[in-house]
């Protein structure tokens, strides 16, 4: 697997704070992911970046937003946590020449009270 | 966008018995064909994929067929055995698309 480490693992916060995650990866891959997932609806495409400072929106980027100023960093932050934000985050990366397999981190569960 | 469906839902088997999951899309412009499994609590694997110029492909007791006609593409797994329970998820993309768009997943269960 890809070097790919998410912090933190755990998270319990608040309605209405902000929280950011991290994906830190070591495999120098162009691309990176950020999914949730949830019961029932597999995985969602919330952002993802193509390269540093370029990001583009997946389907359920309402109340995230994303940043990457560097090839290894990819950043999720959620101005104000909801509850409907409690979930499980995974960070995802692809390489340049076979972008379409994804290498997937081991997740932030996420709650959100 | 794209809409992929999986089926069935969940599926129990029996260890030794042969396992098949059933991905439908809607794009026909989809090239790009893999599954992922999950165990409980881990991450999601790639643990096969296929590209629209290949019918099959199969690696050890797994395997996945296309039928592009169709729009489908299924998982076979063989003398299923314990370790082959986990979530299952399909996924597609075509090319020049940044992005997979996943199943929701099947969950197979393997009763010893």
């Amino acid at each position: 697997d890809a070097g790919i480490t998410q912090s933190p693992r755990h998270k319990v916060t608040e309605t209405g704070t902000p929280v950011t995650l991290r994906c830190h990866q070591t495999e120098n891959h162009r691309y990176m992911y950020w999914y949730r997932q949830d019961p029932g609806h597999g995985l969602r495409l919330i952002h993802y970046s193509y390269g540093v400072k370029d990001t583009d929106k997946g389907e359920v980027s309402d109340g995230y937003s994303v940043s990457r100023s560097k090839t290894e960093d990819f950043l999720l932050t959620l101005e104000s946590a909801t509850s409907s934000q409690t979930s499980v985050y995974f960070c995802a990366t692809g390489s340049g020449g076979e972008r379409e397999k994804l290498f997937f981190g081991s997740g932030t569960q996420l709650s959100v009270l | 966008g794209e809409n992929v469906e999986q089926h069935p839902s969940t599926l129990s088997v029996q260890e030794g018995d042969s396992a098949v999951i059933k991905c439908t899309y809607s794009d026909s412009a989809s090239n790009y064909f893999p599954w992922y499994k999950q165990e409980l609590g881990k991450r999601p694997q790639l643990i096969i994929d296929i590209r629209s110029n290949v019918g099959e492909k199969k690696d050890q007791r797994i395997a996945v067929t296309l039928n592009k006609t169709a729009k489908h593409f299924s998982l076979h797994i063989t003398e299923t055995q314990p370790e082959d329970s986990a979530v299952y998820f399909c996924a597609v993309t075509s090319y020049g698309n940044n992005r997979l768009a996943f199943g929701k997943g099947n969950q197979v269960v393997v009763i010893p």
